[in-house]
């Protein structure tokens, strides 16, 4: 069985630029895998920060880009704020009506 | 706004069973396809099940194949999760989530919407 892959948890200092990757236990992800990234902050339900890869949802800043590097996808945030301090899902299509998600990535402002 | 309301959640003993519902408002519900996702206590979000906008299409995660059943009621802007043989693994937050593009009849868009969930706690 595939596993979705992430880093458990990152650092960024404010202001900075961090990268977040999503990549598979077997294999590389690529477009055809819709990738899309969502936020959740403890307490509340996920936001969707974008969706197709690339294509950001309704409202958010352009701080937040998506985009495949190498073999995995990424989620790249530029000018980290403290209200970034989120944990990050991704999740791929698989295929045949399945999708999977990563086990997040705990991102700390500091 | 668009908008989703989850509401049915509780606690429940193992073996029973429980059905969730999704209000959906802001957007045309029959042309778009949903999601149900959980994510149980301290842990990550787990994909659960998918229904395309017309409802002939539906897909389970493994670990609810044969217990779960999504279905939608277009003319009531509701999708529903009807949960059988409840389990204490099954204990989680309850999520609905609209796909992001018209028309998607599997899912491959993904989540561009969520609901604020509803709680389900499996125990005896």
């Amino acid at each position: 069985q595939t596993v979705v892959t992430q880093e458990p948890s990152f650092s960024v200092s404010p202001g900075g630029t961090v990268t977040l990757t999503c990549g598979l236990s077997s294999g590389s992800v690529s477009t055809s895998y819709y990738p899309s990234w969502n936020q959740q902050t403890p307490g509340q339900a996920p936001r969707t920060l974008i969706y197709s890869t690339n294509t950001r949802s309704s409202g958010v800043p352009d701080r937040f880009s998506g985009s495949i590097l190498g073999n995995k996808a990424a989620l790249t945030i530029t000018g980290a704020q403290a209200d970034d301090e989120s944990d990050y899902y991704c999740v791929l299509y698989m295929g045949s009506g399945i999708s999977v998600f990563g086990g997040g990535t705990k991102l700390s402002v500091l | 706004q668009v908008q989703l309301v989850e509401s049915g959640g509780g606690v429940v003993q193992p073996g029973r069973s429980l059905r969730l519902s999704c209000a959906a408002s802001g957007f045309t519900f029959s042309s778009y396809g949903m999601h149900w996702v959980r994510q149980a206590p301290g842990k990550g979000l787990e994909w659960v099940a998918v229904m395309s906008y017309d409802g002939s299409n539906k897909y389970y995660a493994d670990s609810v194949k044969g217990r779960f059943t999504i279905s939608r009621d277009n003319s009531k802007n509701t999708l529903y999760l009807q949960m059988n043989s409840l389990r204490a693994e099954d204990t989680a937050v309850y999520y609905c989530a609209k796909m992001a593009y018209y028309y998607d009849s599997s899912g491959y868009s993904g989540m561009d919407v969520w609901g604020q969930g509803t709680t389900v706690t499996v125990s005896s």
